[in-house]
Parts: structure tokens; C-alpha cells; sequence
């Protein structure tokens, strides 16, 4: 099946600095999604967004579908962005998950 | 609210004793799903469901069972439960199957001791 590879699988950050997240998958897909999972273990939908650019206030995706990767960034990070954000590929009804970044954002 | 609902949020049993953990979704979706996510591992697939009386094994279904009678429900049945599988379980669903509008339950977090 289908790989999919996220980096870094950890990151600490300072609030207010900006980061990328990156997300690589083995094959063509038919869709992606990044995912947020909150220090409560909750699931949010964050971007769908199987081709091109994607930008929601702070937050923005990209996705290169032709050379498999998508980018999650993140601009002037607050503590509220802690947690594990996932990226999520699908390939014909097949869902792949990534293992996830786990992000840290200290005050 | 459209919304999955998982029951129970938590969990603690013993192990060999049958539980089952309910997923109900209030959106028509036609495609259900079941994952586990351990440390590490992301999330994996357990089972899915395209729709009633449809289901397909994911990455993992050895230990567990499912079964699709209505749209909306979906429960995953562990009939003898064994430490491995404690973990945190997801349910989510979908219109159609795809990404589009995935959407999560809070999840369950089983403990089998």
C-alpha cells in the first residue's frame, strides 16, 4: 500500500515563530487532508486540499501532487497549535495515515 | 450538530470480557470507518464500511468485529479483548468514502488489563 512519511516527527517551538511541516507519500493519490489532533485528543479537519494552495488564517497547506508531497505551515504559533497534526492520503478508497508531528509551542 | 458519537469515552476492562464500543453518525454518510492509534503509529485502519451490510477489513482487524445493520451505526464488537489492545480508538465517517469532509468521533480509550 501506499506510504506516507511526515517530518519532523517532533518539534518545539517559541510562540510567535513560524514553522513547515512536511508530509511525503509513496504514490499518486486522489486526495489529502491535514488533520489536527488537539491535547484533548480530538480530530479536526484542517485542509483538504489534494492539489495547490490552501491558506486559513495563520494556517496554510500546499500539495505538489505530481512530485508527492505536501507542506503544512504555520505562521506566528501560538500555544493553542500544540498537538499532533496528520496528514492523511487516499488512493482509491484506501486511507493512509501519516505517524503524525507532534508539535510543542512554548509561551 | 452533525457530529459521530463514540460511547464510552473511557474504558477499563478486564481481559476475555466482550465489549462493544458505538459509533453513530447523524450525517447519511454511507462510508464508516474504525481506527486504533498507539504511539508512534499514527492511526491504523481497523475495519471500514461503504454501507449497509458492507464491510471490509482494514490494517489491523485481527481481535476485533463490526457490523453495518443501519447507516448510522457502526459499533466495534471485541469479543475476547487482550492487553494489545488497549489503545485509542476512532470512529469516523464520510459521504462517499473520501477525505472530503472526514469526520472523527471523540474517541474511546480502552484499557484492558
Amino acid at each position: 500500500g501506499i506510504q506516507v512519511e511526515q517530518s519532523p516527527p517532533d518539534l518545539i517551538l517559541q510562540e510567535g515563530a513560524n514553522s513547515t511541516l512536511r508530509c511525503n507519500f509513496s504514490d499518486s493519490v486522489n486526495n489529502l487532508q491535514w488533520f489536527h489532533q488537539n491535547p484533548w485528543g480530538q480530530l479536526i479537519n484542517l485542509f483538504y486540499i489534494p492539489s495547490g494552495t490552501k491558506q486559513n488564517g495563520r494556517l496554510s497547506a500546499t500539495t505538489v501532487a505530481t512530485e508527492r508531497y505536501s507542506l503544512l505551515y504555520i505562521s506566528s504559533s501560538q500555544t493553542t497549535d500544540s498537538g499532533v497534526y496528520f496528514c492523511a492520503v487516499e488512493q482509491n478508497n484506501d486511507m493512509r495515515f501519516g505517524a503524525g508531528t507532534r508539535l510543542t509551542v512554548k509561551p | 450538530e452533525a457530529q459521530v458519537t463514540q460511547n464510552p469515552r473511557y474504558l477499563i476492562t478486564v481481559t476475555g470480557k466482550k465489549l462493544t464500543v458505538t459509533c453513530s453518525q447523524n450525517m447519511n454518510h454511507e462510508y464508516m470507518s474504525w481506527y486504533r492509534q498507539d504511539p508512534g503509529l499514527g492511526l491504523r485502519q481497523i475495519y471500514y464500511s461503504m454501507n449497509v451490510e458492507v464491510t471490509d477489513k482494514g490494517d489491523v482487524p485481527e481481535g476485533y468485529k463490526v457490523s453495518r445493520k443501519e447507516k448510522r451505526n457502526f459499533p466495534l464488537i471485541l469479543e475476547s479483548p487482550s492487553p494489545n489492545q488497549t489503545s485509542l480508538y476512532f470512529c469516523a465517517s464520510s459521504l462517499s468514502g473520501s477525505l472530503y469532509g472526514y469526520t472523527f468521533g471523540s474517541g474511546t480509550r480502552l484499557t484492558v488489563v
